[in-house]
């Protein structure tokens, strides 16, 4: 069966740090992967979308980045994080049923 | 541009009566919508999808109802119980191995 995972759960970081969070799927090959992020009253925000290897379609500008060194490797990264990061972010992965299967999801304090 | 937009922020049901929960979507594109629960602090997990050639979807207590000409769909949970409790994400695609657009979610609360 396939698997999600995603880490740290929680992490606080000072403004100007990086930024690096880690998501792997495991039991499916070639997923299509995605970065996530809930913020106050503004629901689930889809960031990062990428359908292989190196692939990487970015939906909203701004202070982050994502990479996908190996198949079901995501990589959610950040040089200098900025107060308005905080949140709470979710790695998901999905195939051609259509249906996207979540992690736990990793809550981001900046300070 | 909000392409799925659930314009309730909340919702109050009283337990044992249904809950409804509405989605209006823009994309004339989405051929494929889903709904998913989530609890505070988890991931969302999935309730029931529905692609454009149906007008309904049922799985147990949860059913989906799609309406393409007036791009909404709306979830029905009959009979509503606490455990129901948690915020309800819409969710759509253009088709099933296309990006997922999400809801700004609502909040349900089932009542005693």
């Amino acid at each position: 069966s396939q698997t999600i995972h995603q880490w740290p759960a929680t992490l606080v970081q000072p403004v100007g740090s990086p930024l690096s969070l880690e998501c792997t799927v495991e039991g499916t090959s070639n997923p299509n992967l995605y970065w996530y992020r809930q913020a106050a009253g503004r629901g689930l925000q889809l960031l990062f979308y990428s359908v292989g290897i190196g692939q990487i379609s970015s939906e909203v500008p701004q202070n982050l980045s994502a990479s996908r060194p190996q198949d079901r490797q995501f990589i959610l990264s950040s040089k200098k994080l900025l107060l308005s990061d905080s949140g709470f972010y979710l790695c998901a992965w999905s195939s051609q049923t259509g249906k996207a299967f979540f992690g736990q999801g990793t809550r981001l304090t900046v300070v | 541009d909000q392409q799925v937009k659930q314009n309730s922020p909340s919702l109050s049901v009283q337990e044992g009566r249904i809950s409804i929960l509405n989605c209006d979507y823009t994309n004339s594109m989405f051929d494929y919508f889903l709904w998913y629960k989530k609890y505070p602090a988890e991931g969302p997990t999935f309730l029931i999808s529905i692609s454009s050639i149906k007008d309904k979807n049922e799985d147990g207590r949860f059913t989906v109802f799609l309406n393409k000409s007036a791009k909404h769909l709306s979830l029905h949970i009959v009979p509503s119980q606490p455990g129901d409790s948690a915020v309800y994400f819409c969710a759509a695609s253009a088709h099933r191995d296309d990006k997922i657009i999400f809801g700004k979610g609502t909040r349900l609360h089932i009542l005693p």
